[in-house]
């Protein structure tokens, strides 16, 4: 079945900073790759996703890439401020939809 | 707000005994999901239904079980209750299979 790894586990940056998280998928058939932002406590939030038929997608001070070739997709958080602290995970998703998660990074930005 | 609602927002019971969680879908949609999210384990697929029909399983365990109602909404019943089925179990919906996932907010479940 697919397998997600998700790096790094934790991250700390200065306010205004870029973030960036990779995730790498095993099951070339996955053509799906979300991305969500969970704040302590609370539901996971769906903040940007990419299909397989797309290498990159920018939404504000998000952007996603993704490479099929290597099999692994990244999340890209241009002028960090304090509130994008939160716990962020990546999914993959192919036939059947089943969204199987990397482990999530723990984002802190430090004002 | 997802417009996935859940409830109880906690849940407080003694090992061996049976729990249901609900879940309403948000408006539209025909797909449910169950997640369980656990420290060591984080976000593990259980199940989906899709218009009162199961689609998918994940790593459910047998004394855990679902259904989607005609009405679209879907309750997770867990069973014989260990401390290890102490989590948060989140259900989210989505129009269509392959389409963005929304979830609720969550029950906390803890088992003592």
């Amino acid at each position: 079945g697919e397998n997600v790894e998700q790096h790094p586990s934790t991250l700390s940056v200065q306010e205004g900073d870029s973030a960036v998280i990779k995730c790498t998928y095993s099951d070339s058939a996955s053509n799906y790759f979300p991305w969500y932002k969970q704040e302590l406590g609370k539901r996971p939030q769906l903040i940007i996703d990419i299909r397989s038929n797309v290498g990159e997608k920018k939404d504000q001070r998000i952007a996603v890439t993704l490479n099929k070739t290597a099999k692994h997709f990244s999340l890209h958080i241009t002028e960090t401020q304090p509130e994008d602290s939160a716990v962020y995970f990546c999914a993959a998703s192919g036939y059947g939809n089943k969204l199987v998660f990397g482990a999530g990074t723990i984002l802190r930005v430090k004002s | 707000d997802s417009g996935v609602t859940q409830t109880p927002k906690h849940l407080i019971t003694a090992t061996g005994q049976r729990v249901t969680l609900r879940c309403s879908p948000r408006s539209g949609d025909l797909s449910v999901y169950w997640y369980q999210q656990s420290l060591d384990q984080g976000l593990q697929f259980l199940i989906q239904y899709y218009n009162g029909e199961e689609r998918a399983k994940g790593n459910i365990l047998e004394r855990f079980s679902a259904q989607q109602f005609p009405d679209l909404h879907s309750e997770l019943n867990l069973s014989s209750l260990e401390l290890g089925d102490s989590a948060l179990y989140f259900c989210a919906s989505s129009v269509e299979t392959g389409y963005e996932q929304y979830f609720g907010p969550g029950t906390r479940l803890t088992v003592t």
